[in-house]
Protein backbone atom coordinates (compact mmCIF):
# COMPACT_ATOMS: atom_id res chain seq x y z
CA UNK A 1 0.00 0.00 0.00
CA UNK A 2 0.78 3.63 0.25
CA UNK A 3 2.02 5.61 3.33
CA UNK A 4 3.05 9.06 3.18
CA UNK A 5 4.62 11.23 6.04
CA UNK A 6 4.42 14.97 6.37
CA UNK A 7 5.10 16.89 9.85
CA UNK A 8 2.36 18.06 11.40
CA UNK A 9 3.26 21.69 12.12
CA UNK A 10 5.53 24.37 10.73
CA UNK A 11 5.73 28.03 12.02
CA UNK A 12 7.68 30.96 10.09
CA UNK A 13 7.54 34.84 9.92
CA UNK A 14 6.28 36.71 7.08
CA UNK A 15 8.97 37.53 4.28
CA UNK A 16 10.65 33.88 5.36
CA UNK A 17 10.83 30.85 3.21
CA UNK A 18 9.72 27.63 3.98
CA UNK A 19 10.10 24.07 3.51
CA UNK A 20 7.39 21.11 4.21
CA UNK A 21 8.85 17.73 3.58
CA UNK A 22 6.72 15.00 2.46
CA UNK A 23 8.42 11.15 2.30
CA UNK A 24 6.48 8.52 0.73
CA UNK A 25 6.09 4.27 0.14
CA UNK A 26 4.79 3.14 -2.63
CA UNK A 27 5.49 0.32 -5.08
CA UNK A 28 4.11 2.20 -8.13
CA UNK A 29 4.78 5.66 -8.42
CA UNK A 30 3.09 8.31 -10.48
CA UNK A 31 4.00 11.45 -9.20
CA UNK A 32 3.33 13.61 -6.49
CA UNK A 33 0.95 16.46 -5.78
CA UNK A 34 0.16 18.99 -3.07
CA UNK A 35 -2.84 20.84 -2.20
CA UNK A 36 -3.26 23.54 0.25
CA UNK A 37 -6.65 23.75 2.69
CA UNK A 38 -6.99 26.79 4.83
CA UNK A 39 -9.43 26.09 7.61
CA UNK A 40 -13.08 25.61 6.72
CA UNK A 41 -12.30 25.34 2.83
CA UNK A 42 -11.50 22.63 0.67
CA UNK A 43 -8.32 21.12 -1.30
CA UNK A 44 -7.12 22.98 -3.30
CA UNK A 45 -4.76 21.95 -6.32
CA UNK A 46 -1.20 23.52 -5.78
CA UNK A 47 1.95 21.71 -7.65
CA UNK A 48 2.58 18.33 -9.52
CA UNK A 49 5.79 16.28 -9.93
CA UNK A 50 6.28 13.07 -12.00
CA UNK A 51 10.22 14.02 -12.62
CA UNK A 52 12.70 14.53 -10.69
CA UNK A 53 13.52 17.91 -10.10
CA UNK A 54 11.88 21.67 -9.01
CA UNK A 55 8.53 22.80 -10.40
CA UNK A 56 8.02 26.30 -10.00
CA UNK A 57 4.89 28.39 -9.87
CA UNK A 58 5.17 31.79 -8.03
CA UNK A 59 6.21 31.99 -4.84
CA UNK A 60 5.31 28.40 -4.51
CA UNK A 61 7.81 25.69 -5.62
CA UNK A 62 7.96 21.68 -5.41
CA UNK A 63 10.84 19.29 -5.49
CA UNK A 64 10.49 15.51 -6.35
CA UNK A 65 13.29 12.91 -5.58
CA UNK A 66 12.18 9.22 -6.75
CA UNK A 67 15.55 7.96 -5.89
CA UNK A 68 14.85 9.22 -2.06
CA UNK A 69 11.37 8.83 -2.12
CA UNK A 70 10.77 12.10 -0.69
CA UNK A 71 9.12 15.38 -1.97
CA UNK A 72 8.82 18.89 -0.90
CA UNK A 73 6.97 22.40 -1.02
CA UNK A 74 8.65 25.48 -0.83
CA UNK A 75 7.01 28.60 -0.19
CA UNK A 76 8.77 31.82 -0.41
CA UNK A 77 8.18 35.35 0.45
CA UNK A 78 6.00 34.02 3.26
CA UNK A 79 2.65 35.96 3.87
CA UNK A 80 -0.13 35.45 6.51
CA UNK A 81 -2.16 34.33 4.15
CA UNK A 82 -0.48 31.14 3.74
CA UNK A 83 -1.43 29.94 6.79
CA UNK A 84 -3.00 26.70 5.90
CA UNK A 85 -2.68 22.94 6.08
CA UNK A 86 -0.71 21.87 3.05
CA UNK A 87 -0.87 18.21 2.17
CA UNK A 88 0.43 15.89 -0.62
CA UNK A 89 -0.64 13.32 -2.50
CA UNK A 90 0.13 10.23 -4.24
CA UNK A 91 -1.61 7.76 -6.37
CA UNK A 92 -2.42 4.01 -5.77
CA UNK A 93 -0.24 1.54 -7.24
CA UNK A 94 -2.67 -0.59 -8.55
CA UNK A 95 -5.86 2.03 -9.65
CA UNK A 96 -4.22 5.23 -11.30
CA UNK A 97 -6.81 7.14 -10.51
CA UNK A 98 -7.16 6.65 -6.87
CA UNK A 99 -5.20 9.01 -4.25
CA UNK A 100 -3.93 8.73 -1.22
CA UNK A 101 -3.48 12.24 0.92
CA UNK A 102 -0.76 12.59 3.60
CA UNK A 103 -2.02 13.75 6.72
CA UNK A 104 -1.34 17.37 6.48
CA UNK A 105 0.97 20.11 7.65
CA UNK A 106 -0.43 22.97 9.13
CA UNK A 107 1.57 25.96 8.29
CA UNK A 108 1.74 28.95 10.64
CA UNK A 109 2.67 32.17 8.93
CA UNK A 110 3.43 35.13 11.98
CA UNK A 111 3.68 38.66 11.31
CA UNK B 1 -17.30 27.89 -14.53
CA UNK B 2 -19.23 27.57 -10.53
CA UNK B 3 -16.86 24.93 -9.55
CA UNK B 4 -17.70 21.67 -7.65
CA UNK B 5 -21.14 22.54 -5.98
CA UNK B 6 -22.40 20.58 -2.14
CA UNK B 7 -25.47 20.73 -0.78
CA UNK B 8 -26.07 21.05 2.09
CA UNK B 9 -23.27 22.79 3.13
CA UNK B 10 -23.84 21.94 6.93
CA UNK B 11 -26.27 19.07 7.95
CA UNK B 12 -26.87 18.35 11.74
CA UNK B 13 -28.76 15.18 12.74
CA UNK B 14 -29.98 12.90 15.29
CA UNK B 15 -28.17 9.09 15.28
CA UNK B 16 -30.35 6.89 13.41
CA UNK B 17 -31.45 9.20 10.54
CA UNK B 18 -31.12 9.16 6.82
CA UNK B 19 -28.62 11.50 5.72
CA UNK B 20 -28.03 12.61 1.72
CA UNK B 21 -25.15 14.78 0.52
CA UNK B 22 -25.08 15.59 -3.36
CA UNK B 23 -22.71 16.60 -5.54
CA UNK B 24 -23.07 18.80 -8.84
CA UNK B 25 -19.36 17.85 -10.33
CA UNK B 26 -18.20 20.89 -13.04
CA UNK B 27 -19.05 20.39 -15.92
CA UNK B 28 -17.18 17.86 -18.72
CA UNK B 29 -15.46 16.25 -15.88
CA UNK B 30 -15.59 12.58 -16.39
CA UNK B 31 -14.49 11.54 -12.73
CA UNK B 32 -16.17 12.28 -9.89
CA UNK B 33 -14.71 11.27 -6.10
CA UNK B 34 -16.01 11.62 -2.54
CA UNK B 35 -13.59 12.25 0.38
CA UNK B 36 -14.34 12.40 4.46
CA UNK B 37 -12.28 14.31 6.16
CA UNK B 38 -11.39 14.27 10.10
CA UNK B 39 -9.03 15.12 12.66
CA UNK B 40 -8.24 11.29 13.14
CA UNK B 41 -7.90 10.00 10.02
CA UNK B 42 -6.98 12.34 7.73
CA UNK B 43 -8.48 12.59 4.02
CA UNK B 44 -10.46 9.40 2.71
CA UNK B 45 -11.44 8.78 -0.22
CA UNK B 46 -14.79 6.79 -0.09
CA UNK B 47 -15.40 5.87 -3.97
CA UNK B 48 -15.26 7.16 -6.92
CA UNK B 49 -16.95 7.38 -10.47
CA UNK B 50 -15.72 7.55 -14.01
CA UNK B 51 -18.62 8.59 -16.61
CA UNK B 52 -21.22 7.74 -13.78
CA UNK B 53 -20.12 4.40 -13.29
CA UNK B 54 -18.89 3.17 -9.71
CA UNK B 55 -15.11 2.38 -10.00
CA UNK B 56 -13.81 1.79 -6.68
CA UNK B 57 -15.92 1.43 -3.14
CA UNK B 58 -13.44 0.04 -0.95
CA UNK B 59 -13.06 2.89 0.81
CA UNK B 60 -16.93 3.03 1.73
CA UNK B 61 -16.69 2.53 5.45
CA UNK B 62 -19.45 0.09 5.80
CA UNK B 63 -23.14 -0.59 4.12
CA UNK B 64 -24.69 2.29 5.57
CA UNK B 65 -22.68 4.38 2.80
CA UNK B 66 -23.99 4.33 -0.52
CA UNK B 67 -23.55 6.77 -3.46
CA UNK B 68 -25.22 6.99 -7.17
CA UNK B 69 -24.29 9.13 -10.12
CA UNK B 70 -27.68 8.67 -11.54
CA UNK B 71 -26.25 11.26 -14.53
CA UNK B 72 -23.00 13.07 -15.27
CA UNK B 73 -24.09 16.09 -13.26
CA UNK B 74 -25.39 14.94 -10.26
CA UNK B 75 -24.14 12.73 -7.15
CA UNK B 76 -25.46 11.56 -3.96
CA UNK B 77 -23.65 9.97 -0.78
CA UNK B 78 -26.29 8.48 1.39
CA UNK B 79 -25.48 7.50 4.92
CA UNK B 80 -28.33 5.02 6.37
CA UNK B 81 -28.83 5.09 9.19
CA UNK B 82 -26.33 7.57 10.80
CA UNK B 83 -23.96 7.25 13.50
CA UNK B 84 -21.83 9.97 15.59
CA UNK B 85 -18.92 8.47 14.37
CA UNK B 86 -20.05 9.59 10.62
CA UNK B 87 -19.56 13.07 11.70
CA UNK B 88 -16.70 14.74 9.41
CA UNK B 89 -16.41 17.33 6.44
CA UNK B 90 -17.49 15.39 3.12
CA UNK B 91 -16.02 16.81 0.00
CA UNK B 92 -16.89 16.02 -3.44
CA UNK B 93 -14.47 16.36 -6.34
CA UNK B 94 -13.95 15.96 -9.64
CA UNK B 95 -11.60 15.94 -12.52
CA UNK B 96 -11.00 14.71 -15.78
CA UNK B 97 -8.39 12.75 -18.06
CA UNK B 98 -6.31 11.84 -15.22
CA UNK B 99 -4.37 9.27 -17.21
CA UNK B 100 -3.09 11.81 -19.31
CA UNK B 101 -0.68 13.04 -16.41
CA UNK B 102 0.66 15.68 -18.24
CA UNK B 103 1.25 19.03 -16.78
CA UNK B 104 -1.28 18.74 -14.03
CA UNK B 105 -2.53 15.90 -11.39
CA UNK B 106 -6.08 17.86 -10.46
CA UNK B 107 -8.90 17.58 -8.15
CA UNK B 108 -11.50 20.21 -8.22
CA UNK B 109 -12.99 19.96 -4.84
CA UNK B 110 -16.40 21.74 -4.08
CA UNK B 111 -16.56 23.51 -0.61
CA UNK B 112 -17.33 20.25 1.49
CA UNK B 113 -20.65 19.37 3.96
CA UNK B 114 -19.74 19.20 7.27
CA UNK B 115 -21.87 16.28 8.50
CA UNK B 116 -22.67 16.48 12.31
CA UNK B 117 -24.35 13.51 14.13
CA UNK B 118 -25.66 13.68 17.68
Amino acid sequence: GQSLEQPSEVTAVEGAIVQINCTYQTSGFYGLSWYQQHDGGAPTFLSYNALDGLEETGRFSSFLSRSDSYGYLLLQELQMKDSASYFCAVRDEDNFNKFYFGSGTKLNVKP
Amino acid sequence: DAGVIQSPRHEVTEMGQEVTLRCKPISGHDYLFWYRQTMMRGLELLIYFNNNVPIDDSGMPEDRFSAKMPNASFSTLKIQPSEPRDSAVYFCASSTNLLAGGVTDTQYFGPGTRLTVL
